[in-house]
């Protein structure tokens, strides 16, 4: 009930495309999503972050869509850049614990 | 601030030997958490201390691992004996803790760990 379930393993996107990675979770008490960007040879920073309370935040290019009853959110990069190009972490957690429970991961390639 | 700060940034040892890594958090905040990232597993929460005290070590994966944080701004992860399967990049993250809040947590920039 812990898990947080990725998807894809890997995405090709071209530049200029719309990426887009999926995360389903089980515990409803989970209340705080966000997103964590890896960059080969770098520890994950955090990204772009959500709570229940709304359906959809976006910061720039990056966008979390949130579904409070299908239990799954995702995360969306317009205009894909090389730039993304990086291994891109979901995770959760609830009540101001601490402790994250991270998804699979996912690798995106933005090809030109 | 110069981030959390990781040491070394490779070690590469043999089997059986002890390996202890370590880490400096960033000045203020008070929660330290240790990660293991491979391939296959992921990344894993291997520990989590609050002002220094261990709060879950559910995901140390056996009594090889150890994990101490004498002070604030200090902490070490010990594997001994070390084995193979225990290579993998190791992290070292911090966040400030605010009550009720969940915090943003700073990664290290890692130790990538290899047993021969």
């Amino acid at each position: 009930q812990q898990q947080v379930k990725q998807s894809p393993q890997s995405l090709i996107v071209q530049k200029g495309g719309i990426s887009i990675i999926n995360c389903a979770y089980e515990n409803t008490a989970f209340d705080y999503f966000p997103w964590y960007q890896q960059f080969p040879g770098k520890g994950p920073a955090l990204l772009i972050a959500i709570r229940p309370d709304v359906s959809e935040k976006k910061e720039g290019r990056f966008t979390i869509s949130f579904n409070k009853s299908a239990k799954q959110f995702s995360l969306h990069i317009m205009d894909s850049q090389p730039g993304d190009s990086a291994t891109y972490f979901c995770a959760a957690n609830y009540g101001g614990n601490e402790k994250l429970t991270f998804g699979t991961g996912t690798r995106l390639t933005i090809i030109p | 601030d110069a981030g959390v700060i990781q040491s070394p940034r490779h070690e590469v040892t043999e089997m059986g030997q002890e390996v202890t890594l370590r880490c400096k958090p960033i000045s203020g905040h008070d929660y330290l958490f240790w990660y293991r990232q491979t391939m296959m597993r992921g990344l894993e929460l291997l520990i989590y201390f609050n002002n220094n005290v261990p709060i879950d070590d559910s995901g140390m994966p056996e009594d090889r691992f150890s994990a101490k944080m004498p002070n604030a701004s200090f902490s070490t992860l010990k594997i001994q004996p070390s084995e193979p399967r225990d290579s993998a990049v190791y992290f070292c993250a911090s966040s400030p803790g605010r009550a009720g809040i969940t915090d943003t947590q700073y990664f290290g920039p890692g130790t990538r760990l290899t047993v021969l």
